[in-house]
């Protein structure tokens, strides 16, 4: 079956300029979560949605960052008036609300704001 | 010191050798330990997921979990270049969904 995908694959921007990046989430997957990798760094949580609701917002670095996921599919991660320091690959999760621990990742989003 | 720690690397290692890939963690609350292969420009693909403390084997990898030194390790055997990648160990807890990542291990398996 289809796995997690995101939209952009990749994504320049200017700094101060908004941006929307996009999660699909597999199909059935009721939890799904955003991080930030950059470069030599791990994985940082970023916001995870159970449904439609985001019980865990603390990994949101400012309030330019904000998530909305609508009909308990499609997530979208708007970044609003970007700076050199939000780039990085942004990846997307999903897993079963039972089975947590176990999350499927997406390609990712590489942004690379100038 | 963080919550998970783990070498960067990189690791390079002849094609046939043993690996032996490991993090260490502070949290004894952790009970359910996860390795994630990631390939350059790729997500990371969940390899193994483990429950407590103990062995578990996929043909050549094997997980290894000892909760009383806080030590997980991860096992390939017969290395082949196609292994070359970035390894990431994570782990959590009961109560919260968010696991916490190790940087990664970079694995380089060279002909």
């Amino acid at each position: 079956g289809a796995g997690v995908s995101q939209s952009p694959s990749n994504k320049v921007t200017e700094k101060g300029k908004d941006v929307e990046l996009r999660c699909d989430p597999i199909s059935g997957h009721t939890a799904l979560y955003w991080y930030r990798q950059s470069l030599g760094q791990g994985l940082e949580f970023l916001i995870y949605f159970q449904g439609n609701s985001a019980p865990d917002k603390s990994g949101l670095p400012s309030d330019r960052f904000s998530a909305e996921r609508t009909g308990g599919s499609v997530s979208t991660l708007t970044i609003q008036r970007t700076q050199q320091e939000d780039s990085a690959v942004y990846l997307c999760a999903s897993s079963l609300a039972q089975i947590q621990e176990t999350q499927y990742f997406g390609p990712g989003t590489r942004l690379l704001v100038l | 010191q963080k919550e998970v720690e783990q070498d960067p690397g990189p690791l390079s290692v002849p094609e046939g050798a043993i690996v032996s890939l490991n993090c260490t963690y502070s949290n004894s609350a952790f009970q359910y330990f996860m390795w994630y292969r990631q390939y350059s420009r790729k997500g990371p693909e969940l390899l193994m997921y483990t429950y407590s403390s103990g062995n578990k084997e996929d043909g050549r990898f094997t997980a290894q979990v000892d909760k009383s030194s806080k030590y997980i390790s991860l096992f390939i055997r017969d290395s082949q270049p196609s292994d070359s990648a970035t390894y990431l160990c994570a782990m959590s807890s009961g109560g919260s969904y968010i696991p916490t990542f190790g940087r990664g291990t970079s694995l380089i398996v060279h002909p």
